[in-house]
């Protein structure tokens, strides 16, 4: 298994303004993940960081908006750029151990509301 | 279009009874499928993971059964307790697809004692 932690655990921002969301895994994993998850919806992958090279992002989500790092095979972020509520949501990180399909560990995610 | 569908939104059972969830998608051909169960207020948590090539996969009272020409997945929880509400999520994966899991939008089982 891995454990992951988030920081933030939730906050609340102000239109206009950017959040960078930490992600931190307690062991070293080929695969790691950004969602959003919106109220009562299920999970919508942003992308997949990369480690050592830019992210790739899914159809509907650009560098801009949603730079991600990935500097270590333990540690990423994710950035909301220029906030609107419309990006209100949970952002959750998630890890696969192997570089393939299989089970996913998720953290506790972060609960971000844009006023 | 490629699309995942899970039974209702919500399932309500009696407590001691078995919850069946379903998963059903079409246009994809999954290399794994996966279930998960989600809290409120929680990132998910793993449950089983069955294989294309396997029929049934079993964990203490969970049972998770993979029919490939069916194109469907069943989830079930025996002798369901109020403990076990919660949402459950059935994830896929492709063989093609870099690792990636595609979600369905889960389904709210509440256990009623």
């Amino acid at each position: 298994s891995a454990v992951i932690s988030q920081k933030p655990s939730r906050d609340i921002c102000q239109r206009g303004t950017s959040l960078t969301i930490q992600c931190q895994v307690d062991s070293q994993v080929t695969m790691m993940f950004w969602y959003r998850q919106q109220p009562g919806q299920s999970l919508t992958l942003i992308a997949t960081a990369n480690q050592g090279s830019e992210a790739t992002y899914e159809s509907g989500f650009v560098i801009d908006k949603f730079p991600i790092s990935r500097p270590n095979l333990t540690f990423s972020t994710l950035t909301v750029s220029n906030m609107s509520p419309e990006d209100s949501s949970i952002y959750l990180c998630s890890v696969k151990k192997g570089a393939y399909g299989g089970e996913q560990f998720f953290g506790p995610g972060t609960r971000l509301t844009v006023l | 279009s490629q699309k995942i569908e899970q039974n209702s939104e919500a399932l309500n059972i009696q407590e001691g009874k078995t919850a069946t969830l379903t998963c059903n998608y079409t246009n994809y051909s999954p290399a794994y499928l996966q279930w998960y169960r989600q809290d409120p207020g929680r990132g998910p948590v793993f449950l089983l993971l069955i294989r294309e090539n396997e029929k049934e996969k079993r964990k203490e009272r969970l049972k998770v059964t993979f029919d490939t020409t069916l194109k469907q997945s069943l989830f079930h929880i025996t002798a369901s307790q109020p403990a076990d509400s919660a949402t459950y999520l059935c994830a896929l994966d492709l063989n093609t697809n870099a690792g990636k899991s595609t979600f369905g939008d889960g389904t709210t089982l509440t256990v009623k004692p």
